[in-house]
């Protein structure tokens, strides 16, 4: 079955530290990838995606995200986190073998002013 | 101003007691869907739609009934809820299943 894992759960930081947030996906086909943010007590809100084109994908609020064919990942980073980071994020995957979009089990983040 | 609307956002009730949680977008968006998140288990999908009159089943669709009747409106039926229902439920919409979601700002569900 297809599957998207985040395999950190719970991230602490402090301010100005550099953030890297895994996300694989078991299938090899057609992907669409998303990440998503849900700060405290809000609903989900995008903050970058990949179609296609450059792996290197940039999103709102000094996000980006590198798509790793090879390695079924897609790894959200920022070079600089602030309190205002503090948030759950989810990584998603589109399948486009199934036509189905398939939601990881998010990391909570904890950004330490 | 494009959103997608849940009512109501909090609801206490009692086992066994018939509740449906709307959904409406306004974006003439085709698909919906709706998720439950729990703590430590992410966003679980229970039923999505790919358009009108078309619904299928996700992960945990178990305890649960959607209808698609009309493209911008989406409820989400529990005939009989049980305390393990008891959750935050969101419903999302997007053009297509494989363009960003839009998300409501979610439900939550108490079932006694």
């Amino acid at each position: 079955a297809q599957s998207v894992s985040q395999h950190n759960h719970h991230v602490i930081l402090s301010e100005a530290a550099s953030l890297e947030l895994g996300c694989n996906y078991s299938y090899g086909g057609t992907v669409n990838l998303f990440w998503y943010v849900q700060y405290p007590g809000q609903h989900l809100q995008l903050l970058l995606k990949y179609f296609s084109g450059d792996p290197l994908v940039k999103g709102i609020k000094g996000f980006e995200a590198e798509f790793i064919k090879s390695k079924f990942s897609f790894n959200l980073r920022k070079p600089s986190v602030q309190w205002s980071d503090t948030a759950e994020y989810f990584c998603a995957v589109y399948f486009g073998s199934s036509y189905k979009l398939i939601f990881g089990s998010g990391t909570r983040l904890l950004v330490r002013p | 101003e494009a959103q997608v609307t849940q009512n109501p956002r909090y609801l206490i009730t009692v086992t066994g007691k018939k509740l449906t949680v709307t959904c409406s977008q306004n974006m003439n968006h085709e698909y919906m869907s709706w998720y439950r998140q729990d703590p430590g288990l992410g966003l679980r999908q229970i039923y999505y739609s790919m358009n009108v009159e078309v619904t299928d089943k996700g992960d945990v669709p178990e305890g649960y009934k959607v209808s698609r009747k009309e493209k911008r409106n989406f409820p989400l039926i529990l005939e009989s809820p049980s305390p393990n229902q008891t959750s935050l439920y969101f419903c999302a919409s997007s053009y297509r299943v494989n363009q960003p979601q839009h998300f409501g700002d979610g439900t939550r569900l108490s079932i006694l």
